[in-house]
């Protein structure tokens, strides 16, 4: 079965420390996205892609950034991490073939940053 | 920018109905999301609007008016695994992009 998935699920690191999340989908989906879920602030967008090579910046992108090399992958990458960016991290994708067009979810990820 | 208010905390009974609302201020209206979402687990695709009226799936049945802003999604004979956060989005058409803009979305317990 097609599926999207996130690895690691769980994470802590430390403050200034560069740190990777994987997103990988197997339904071929053009668009992929990464937001972030904090209380009281509910999902935000963080970056977005349409296609193979095209990233976008999202709502709050500031300490984030994303690469395209595949259609199956979208790995998130903070570049040094700060205490402001432990969150819990979902990817999300959807096909861009279809007029409702709806966003599936992958598990997330839970990120400390200590 | 967006503007997506929904209640923070809803409480029904097992059984019955309950509404739960959501207004949106936003230019670019291309859509309307409602998504489950359990405790610690990934939000999960329950209906789409986009145009004005009444969609029904099941239990589960979404309200759009465009002109006022709004929606409701209505929940019908409730069951302990409705318990769960309900998150209200837009899909707004901007800068050449369509995405989403989430609400807060609304914790519903469903009591015995």
């Amino acid at each position: 079965d097609a599926e999207i998935t996130q690895s690691p699920r769980h994470k802590i690191t430390e403050t200034g420390r560069q740190v990777t999340l994987a997103c990988h989908q197997t339904w071929n989906h053009n668009n992929m996205f990464w937001y972030r879920q904090d209380l009281g602030h509910g999902l935000r967008l963080i970056h977005y892609s349409y296609g193979v090579q095209d990233t976008n910046k999202g709502e709050v992108s500031d300490g984030y950034s994303v690469s395209r090399s595949n259609t199956e992958d979208l790995p998130l990458t903070l570049e040094s991490a700060a205490s402001s960016q432990t969150s819990v991290y979902f990817c999300a994708s959807s096909s861009g073939r279809e007029i409702t067009d709806t966003q599936y979810f992958g598990p997330g990820t839970r990120l400390t940053v200590l | 920018g967006q503007n997506i208010d929904q209640p923070t905390e809803m409480t029904a009974t097992e059984g019955a109905i309950v509404q739960i609302n959501c207004t949106y201020q936003t230019s670019g209206f291309n859509g309307l999301f409602w998504y489950q979402q359990h405790a610690g687990e990934a939000p999960t695709f329950l209906s789409y609007n986009v145009l004005d009226g009444l969609e029904e799936k099941g239990r589960f049945s979404s309200f759009l008016s465009r002109s006022k802003g709004y929606s409701y999604l209505l929940l019908k004979e409730l069951q302990m695994k409705d318990s769960a956060s309900y998150l209200c989005a837009v899909r707004a058409h901007q800068t050449g992009a369509n995405n989403l803009f989430f609400g807060t979305g609304t914790r519903l317990t469903v009591i015995p």
